[in-house]
């Protein structure tokens, strides 16, 4: 069983939509998660961390966690065609030092 | 500019062949990882180190090793290259418990 899930998409979005992106995860113990932002042929950037229930926001992201229902999200407001990207989830495990990726979900802003 | 250099964009090896992949970072970080990327797989860890000369397995270490002398450099090494080694490496360093990582710019590895 995979740590944690993702739907590979694409997701397909209209310029100035919002584009909602959700994760599963298997570990409950699990404290600390992480969306990162992947450009074809780029390594992965960190956008959005999360430790605690409920939305965390920055400028046009916003990260959604629920712990008891084992799910992160990230919400980009206004999406502009350079958010096309692969986005991908990271939680760590019970070393909380290490982390397990999704194999993300491929986002497609279209103008 | 804080960053994680990989020293090979590309790289074309032989099957067969011993190799090294170096990553370096400047950010005085202890916890350094290697990771594999394939299309569907997303990333696998193969190992990763807390500290200088400590090394920790990953979930796919068979066929690597990895060498850390000096807490900015983390080697991993391929014993024999094999064509199921062909991949995106990436590696990635943070600090401890803080989660966050930061990721060189990856090599491309054809093992042919």
């Amino acid at each position: 069983q995979k740590e944690v899930e993702q739907n590979s998409g694409p997701l397909s979005v209209p310029e100035g939509a919002i584009a909602s992106l959700n994760c599963t995860y298997s570990d409950r113990v699990s404290q600390s998660f992480f969306w990162y932002r992947q450009y074809s042929g780029k390594s992965p950037e960190l956008i959005m961390s999360i430790y605690s229930n409920g939305d965390k926001e920055d400028g046009r992201f916003t990260a959604q966690l629920n712990k008891a229902s084992q799910y992160v999200s990230l919400l980009i407001r206004d999406s502009q065609p350079s958010d096309s990207a692969t986005y991908l989830c990271a939680v760590n495990g019970n070393n909380f030092n290490k982390f397990y990726f999704g194999s993300g979900t491929k986002l497609n802003v279209k103008p | 500019d804080v960053k994680v250099t990989q020293s090979s964009r590309y790289l074309v090896k032989r099957t067969g062949e011993k190799v090294f992949l170096e990553c370096v970072q400047d950010m005085d970080h202890e916890n350094m990882f290697w990771y594999r990327q394939d299309p569907g797989l997303g990333l696998r860890l193969i190992y990763f180190s807390y500290d200088v000369k400590m090394k920790e397995k990953g979930d796919i270490p068979e066929g690597y090793s990895v060498s850390r002398e000096k807490k900015e450099r983390f080697s991993l090494i391929l014993e024999s290259a094999s064509t199921n080694q062909t991949s995106m490496y990436l590696c990635a360093s943070s600090l401890p418990g803080a989660g966050g990582y930061t990721f060189g710019s990856g090599t491309r590895l054809t093992v042919v």
